[in-house]
């Protein structure tokens, strides 16, 4: 069945540095969704990419969906503490649209 | 709105018993699924629902049962409760009118243990 993996799957950065999770799927996605967890919460929708190669920005995230729509990457631009959290892609698979596959997902801790 | 809620927040059951996780809905949202979650394996797929009556099975189906009498409720239910069942299970809901946009609402989750 389809995988979806993400690395890494912890990353401690300190707060004002860069950070970056990638998701790669063993299938092509029509489309990818990412969501955020913070600790003992639940999962947000952050966005979703649809189209090959795509590019959305929402502050100081940035998220690319590849242009064989098989990986993508979000790009957190100078870390806050508020980042901190679990960072989930997610994609349909050929089950449909409602049969989500969630990566296994990354977890930020944000040192101050 | 409410949203999507979930009850019971916390359960602890021992191997065998039975219960029913509940979750509603008050977005008139078409999709539901039950997921769960467990350390380092992210959230794994159950059961889902497309609409009223109509249910199908998801990646870790063994062990429960779902039906959806009503477009808001999604019940949950555990047959036969076994360890491994331990795990945080989370509700969601997405609007269907868009067949490539399915962003999904999830409830606050309900942490079940079993001993």
């Amino acid at each position: 069945g389809q995988q979806v993996m993400q690395i890494p799957q912890y990353q401690h950065v300190q707060e004002g540095e860069d950070f970056t999770t990638y998701c790669n799927s063993s299938t092509t996605l029509s489309n990818i969704q990412w969501y955020k967890q913070r600790p003992g919460g639940h999962p947000v929708f952050l966005i979703q990419l649809v189209k090959s190669g795509e590019v959305k920005k929402q502050k100081r995230l940035t998220f690319q969906f590849g242009e064989a729509k098989k990986n993508s990457s979000l790009h957190i631009t100078a870390t806050q503490t508020t980042d901190v959290g679990t960072y989930f892609c997610a994609g349909p698979n050929s089950g449909g649209y409602q049969k989500v596959t969630f990566g296994t997902g990354t977890k930020l801790q944000v040192i101050p | 709105n409410a949203g999507v809620t979930q009850t019971p927040k916390f359960q602890v059951l021992k191997t065998g018993q039975s219960m029913t996780l509940q979750c509603a809905q008050d977005m008139n949202h078409e999709y539901m699924s039950w997921y769960r979650q467990d350390p380092g394996m992210g959230l794994r797929l159950i059961h889902y629902s497309v609409g009223a009556g109509i249910t199908d099975q998801g990646e870790v189906p063994n062990g429960y049962n779902v039906s959806r009498s009503t477009t808001e409720d999604f019940p949950l239910r555990l047959l036969s409760a076994a360890p491994s069942q331990t795990s945080v299970y989370f509700c969601a809901s997405s609007y269907s009118g868009s067949s490539s946009y399915n962003e999904q609402f999830f409830g606050p989750g309900t942490r079940l243990t079993v001993l």
